[in-house]
């Protein structure tokens, strides 16, 4: 089966930079997405990787190395409005979508 | 453009009830996924449909069925609800499929009672 392993919570103050880890396992790989949501709200696009390396959009950097099976999200320049929970998703070989727990961050002043 | 419009926001229904619920793709999409969201487990696949296909399919029962119309509109119907069907179920749509960028609707909210 498909597993995704990423920390429940992370607490940081504003301006600070977080990251968020996410290993998996899975048959067949095809891409490592990032989604956020805050409480009440729908899930939002981040980013994207199919590929190793680093991705850049804006303050949120998302990383990808296929041969440790891992990633992460880093957010920089932390906001109060970066509260909210993060998820990693990975496509697998059969085109399935899998999400990981959640990392929930709180930013605090 | 307007996004993913999903409806009803609430539900209440009664263990055994049957349930569907819609969901309106952003214009020009071809795919629409459904998503079940507990706290317990999470944000778990239940189907993909893709021009009127379903291409694929989480695991779960086969009580969760779906089907995508022409305008790329979808349902879901859950039958012989169970307590544990309470949770918000989310759908999304894409220009390609799942590979591309979900887009989220906000989702409706079903508590089996």
């Amino acid at each position: 089966g498909q597993s995704l392993e990423q920390p429940s919570e992370v607490t940081a103050v504003e301006g600070a930079i977080v990251q968020i880890n996410c290993t998996y396992q899975t048959s067949g790989f095809y891409g490592l997405s990032w989604y956020q949501q805050h409480d009440g709200g729908a899930p939002t696009f981040l980013s994207y990787n199919a590929l190793d390396g680093l991705e850049e959009t804006g303050r949120f950097s998302s990383f990808l190395s296929r041969s440790d099976s891992y990633g992460y999200l880093l957010l920089q320049e932390l906001q109060m409005k970066d509260s909210a929970s993060y998820f990693c998703a990975v496509r697998d070989g059969d085109y399935k979508l899998s999400f990981g727990a959640g990392t929930t961050v709180t930013v605090r002043a | 453009k307007a996004g993913v419009t999903q409806t009803p926001r609430y539900l209440i229904k009664t263990r055994g009830q049957q349930v569907t619920l819609s969901c309106s793709p952003i214009s020009g999409h071809r795919s629409v996924s459904w998503y079940q969201q507990t706290p317990g487990q999470g944000l778990q696949f239940l189907f993909e449909y893709f021009s009127e296909t379903q291409r694929n399919k989480g695991n779960f029962p086969g009580r969760f069925s779906g089907r995508q119309f022409s305008n790329s509109r979808s349902e879901m119907n859950v039958s012989t609800l169970e307590l544990g069907d309470s949770a918000l179920y989310l759908c999304a749509s894409s220009p390609r499929g799942v590979e591309s960028p979900l887009h989220f609707g906000n989702g409706t909210r079903l508590t089996v009672t």
